[in-house]
């Protein structure tokens, strides 16, 4: 079945610095992929989601790249902030299962001051 | 706009016994999705209901049990609770499902239901 590995588990960037999580995918018929963000004691949000007919998308520092012949995509956070330090969960659609999400394990950002 | 709703916040039970969670969606939201998570193993799908039907369940034992009622409101019961069963059990809805098929259906989370069984 579908399966989303996500990389790295942890990640330690200084402020000001970028930083990029990666998910890779085994569902070559995957079509949506969203990133959420949960911080501590909250549930996770919304940050950037891409359909499979885009490459890239962007919303101010955060960035989502899609490449669907390696079957990977990734998160692209630019000056980072103390305030996106979270952890951050990939998601790919499962399309023989009408479209349920499979989630990757999660990355833990922590950003140093 | 209220977000999504989750009752009780926190929770503790012993070992065989069952719990009731609570979730009400955003309004106007007919898709609640129910999702267990625990350090390290990340977000486990329980199951989704759309419109009181259940479409989609994930793979846990049958004393994981869920339902819709006609307002969208949801709960999830687990009976003989177990010491595995601690986690967070987190609700999420959308105006639409399934996912991806537009922003109608973003999910949307609540802040959980933090569960401990001793």
């Amino acid at each position: 079945g579908e399966n989303v590995e996500q990389h790295p588990s942890t990640l330690s960037v200084q402020e000001g610095d970028s930083a990029v999580i990666k998910c890779t995918y085994s569902d070559s018929a995957s079509n949506y992929f969203p990133w959420y963000k949960q911080e501590l004691g909250k549930g996770p949000q919304l940050i950037i989601d891409i359909r499979s007919n885009v490459g890239e998308k962007k919303d101010q520092r955060i960035a989502v790249t899609l490449n669907k012949t390696a079957k990977h995509f990734s998160l692209h956070i630019t000056e980072t902030q103390p305030e996106d330090s979270a952890v951050y969960f990939c998601a790919a659609s499962r399309v023989d299962s009408n479209y349920q999400l499979i989630w990757g394990a999660g990355t833990k950002l922590i950003i140093k001051p | 706009k209220a977000g999504v709703t989750q009752t009780p916040r926190y929770l503790i039970k012993t070992r065989g016994q069952q719990v009731t969670l609570s979730c009400s969606p955003i309004s106007g939201h007919r898709s609640v999705s129910w999702y267990q998570q625990t350090p390290g193993q990340g977000l486990q799908f329980l199951f989704e209901y759309f419109s009181e039907t259940q479409r989609n369940k994930g793979n846990f034992p049958g004393r994981f049990s869920g339902r819709q009622f006609s307002n969208s409101r949801s709960e999830m019961n687990v009976s003989t609770l177990e010491l595995g069963d601690s986690a967070l059990y987190l609700c999420a809805s959308s105006r639409t499902s399934p996912p991806g098929q537009g922003p109608q259906s973003t999910i949307y989370f609540g802040e959980g239901s933090w569960l401990t069984v001793v």
